[in-house]
């Protein structure tokens, strides 16, 4: 089946390290983008791609990186540097262009800083 | 740079009573427009969106809004919601030709049997 596949569900991350979250798209899509959803904050744009080995920081990159060597995978870093990472993540994905499509979202990420 | 306002953070209602959300977004050109749903525990869904042609947009589950260009609103409604409806609403804008999607902070809708 076509999707999108964020991995793990849940993570645990001691402060001061940092950790990597997976997300892969089989959709053949070209823009991908990660975003933090926080209660009463809605979705904020962390970085988004629109083709491989392109990407550009949203809204709140600060303290996050990603890269995107392959059109599936769209791998966001949260590093030591992000001040307050615990938070749900969700990756999506979406076709560029005038073709517009809707964004197709994953499961999601739970990182929990311990 | 573009923004969402959605008015409405938390909704309680009865069963079949009529629902209506307001979103509206800050963008003078052309949008492309976006209504999500979360269920809990679930991921997000598109209920409906809007390119371009009629601004009367019909989605899933009995969902509607219309695009009213003069107001910079696409508020989502629905004529009787169920139980099952229970949720959280999520509104989105793009610029038309550009890739940066904006949600707005998301409506809480709690209905009641």
């Amino acid at each position: 089946d076509g999707g999108i596949t964020q991995s793990p569900k849940y993570l645990f991350r001691k402060e001061g390290q940092n950790v990597t979250l997976s997300c892969e798209q089989n959709l053949n899509h070209d823009a991908m983008y990660w975003y933090r959803q926080d209660p009463g904050q809605g979705l904020r744009l962390i970085y988004y791609s629109q083709i491989v080995n392109d990407f550009q920081k949203g809204d709140i990159a600060e303290g996050y990186s990603v890269s995107r060597e392959k059109k599936e995978s769209f791998p966001l870093t949260v590093t030591s540097a992000q001040k307050n990472p615990t938070a749900f993540y969700l990756c999506a994905s979406s076709t560029p262009g005038q073709r517009n499509t809707e964004a197709f979202f994953g499961q999601g990420t739970r990182l929990t800083v311990v | 740079a573009q923004s969402v306002s959605q008015h409405n953070h938390h909704v309680i209602l009865s069963e079949a009573a009529s629902l209506e959300l307001g979103c509206n977004y800050s963008y003078g050109g052309t949008v492309n427009l976006f209504w999500y749903v979360q269920y809990p525990g679930q991921h997000l869904q598109l209920l409906l969106k809007y390119f371009s042609g009629d601004p009367l947009v019909k989605g899933i589950k009995g969902f509607e809004s219309e695009f009213i260009k003069s107001k910079f609103s696409f508020n989502l409604r629905k004529p009787s919601v169920q139980w099952s409806d229970t949720a959280e609403y999520f509104c989105a804008v793009r610029p038309g030709g550009y890739q940066k999607v904006t949600f707005g902070i998301g409506t809480k809708l709690q209905v009641i049997p």
